[in-house]
């Protein structure tokens, strides 16, 4: 079983929709969580960070974590055709290592 | 400022050769890390650098693999007698001071091929 497991998609949404993407991971020693995107032929950038379980938002993005349910997600309001590239989560516990789900691959159609 | 710097930005090589890829990292910061990443995967650890050391290379694959950072600032990652499922992008961030709530800063990407 992988440390972490995101559809890999892909997502095609209309622009102006809201967008949901999700992962989910088995090791409950994680507390740090990320969203990073990642277009094409380029390294991925951190969009959202956060630490232990709940909500934080910015701008249009807003992340949650569910440590009960070892369930993260990441919500695009008013999504723009500007937000297509692969969204990539990421945790880690330590700081260390740091586990990436396969990447979620999304298309805003204008 | 610059960011993390990597070169050579695509690298093809020969099974059974040896390939060295190098990071520039951010001036200052000290944790560095390198990620391998598939076609249609995320990124996969390999090594994370605090300073000149290695404080965990538990993702590096076999000992084909290696890594350095004398001076605490640019790595390498060393790969010897190349084989095909090495083929891959090969990623290093930098980060301020390490640990989870400092931000990883990604390079560009090494793209290796190796036929």
């Amino acid at each position: 079983q992988k440390e972490v497991e995101q559809d890999p998609g892909p997502l095609s949404v209309p622009e102006g929709a809201i967008v949901s993407l999700n992962c989910t991971y088995s090791n409950s020693a994680f507390q740090y969580f990320m969203w990073y995107r990642q277009y094409s032929r380029k390294g991925p950038e951190l969009l959202m960070y956060t630490y232990s379980s709940g909500n934080k938002e910015d701008g249009r993005f807003t992340a949650q974590v569910d440590k009960s349910s070892k369930y993260i997600s990441l919500f695009i309001r008013d999504s723009q055709p500007s937000d297509s590239a692969t969204y990539l989560c990421a945790m880690t516990d330590t700081g260390n290592q740091f586990y990436f789900g396969t990447g979620t691959s999304l298309t805003v159609i204008p | 400022g610059a960011g993390v710097s990597q070169t050579p930005s695509n690298k093809v090589t020969e099974k059974g050769k040896y390939v060295e890829l190098r990071c520039d990292p951010i001036s200052g910061h000290t944790a560095l890390y390198w990620y391998r990443q598939s076609l249609g995967q995320g990124p996969e650890f390999l090594i994370y650098f605090q300073g000149t050391g290695a404080a965990d290379d538990s993702g590096l694959p076999n000992d084909r693999f290696f890594a350095v950072r004398p001076e605490g600032s640019v790595s390498t990652l060393k790969i010897q007698r190349t084989e095909r499922g090495d083929s891959a992008v090969y990623l290093c961030a930098s980060s301020p001071m390490g640990g989870g709530r400092n931000e990883q800063f990604f390079g560009p990407g090494t793209r290796l091929t190796v036929l």
